[in-house]
């Protein structure tokens, strides 16, 4: 069946560090690929998403690009702040999100002033 | 901007008494989702509702859980008679096209 597999945290970085965080799937097909995040005390938010290979899904300072030939949709950040200390879930969905969404465990991320 | 509501957002219950949880979907969402995220892991689906009617309820415990969208908009998700291991927070999404958004959750802790 289809799965997400994505770095264990906590990571921690200090203020301004580059971030990646690894995400690889499995699926049959050609799924969707999301990127939530989760503030403290707060729902998921949709952070960024690709639908098809080679897309670039980029928001707020953050990029992923869909890798087929690897099947992995990394997230990263180029110089990261305090306010994005939260946790991110990898996701995938076979219909675009209009269909269930399958969730990595989740990373957690500390930023450090 | 509108949001998908949750109620209550926190509830404490004891074991074996039954619990319900509303969600109120964004405004035109025909698609709604029931998600159960465990401490410390990702949201897993419980029930998907397309209008009123049930598209995917695979995962749903059905021998304790039931959830209802009777009218296509809001929806309960009831759980009855709640165990330990229900203890979790229980996230009600919404999506028109191709985006999910979701509700603050309503975080359940049985005794």
């Amino acid at each position: 069946g289809n799965s997400v597999t994505q770095m264990e945290g906590p990571v921690t970085l200090s203020e301004e560090a580059f971030l990646t965080i690894n995400c690889t799937y499995t699926a049959t097909g050609y799924p969707s690929l999301f990127w939530y995040v989760q503030y403290p005390g707060e729902g998921l938010q949709l952070l960024l998403k690709a639908t098809k290979a080679d897309d670039k899904g980029s928001n707020k300072g953050f990029e992923a690009t869909y890798r087929k030939e690897t099947t992995s949709f990394h997230l990263e950040k180029g110089s990261v702040q305090v306010s994005d200390s939260a946790v991110y879930f990898c996701a995938l969905s076979d219909n675009a999100g209009d269909d269930k969404i399958i969730f990595g465990k989740g990373t957690r991320l500390h930023i450090l002033p | 901007e509108a949001e998908v509501a949750q109620s209550p957002r926190y509830k404490i219950t004891e074991k074996s008494q039954a619990v319900a949880f509303w969600c109120d979907p964004i405004s035109g969402h025909a698609t709604l989702y029931w998600y159960r995220q465990i401490l410390g892991q990702g949201p897993e689906l419980l029930v998907q509702f397309q209008d009123e009617s049930v598209v995917d309820d695979s995962q749903l415990p059905k021998d304790r859980f039931s959830a209802e969208r009777l009218k296509g908009v809001d929806s309960t998700l009831k759980i009855q008679p709640a165990e330990l291991g229900d203890s979790a927070m229980y996230l009600c999404a919404s999506s028109l096209r191709e985006t999910q958004y979701f509700g603050p959750g309503t975080r359940l802790l049985v005794l």
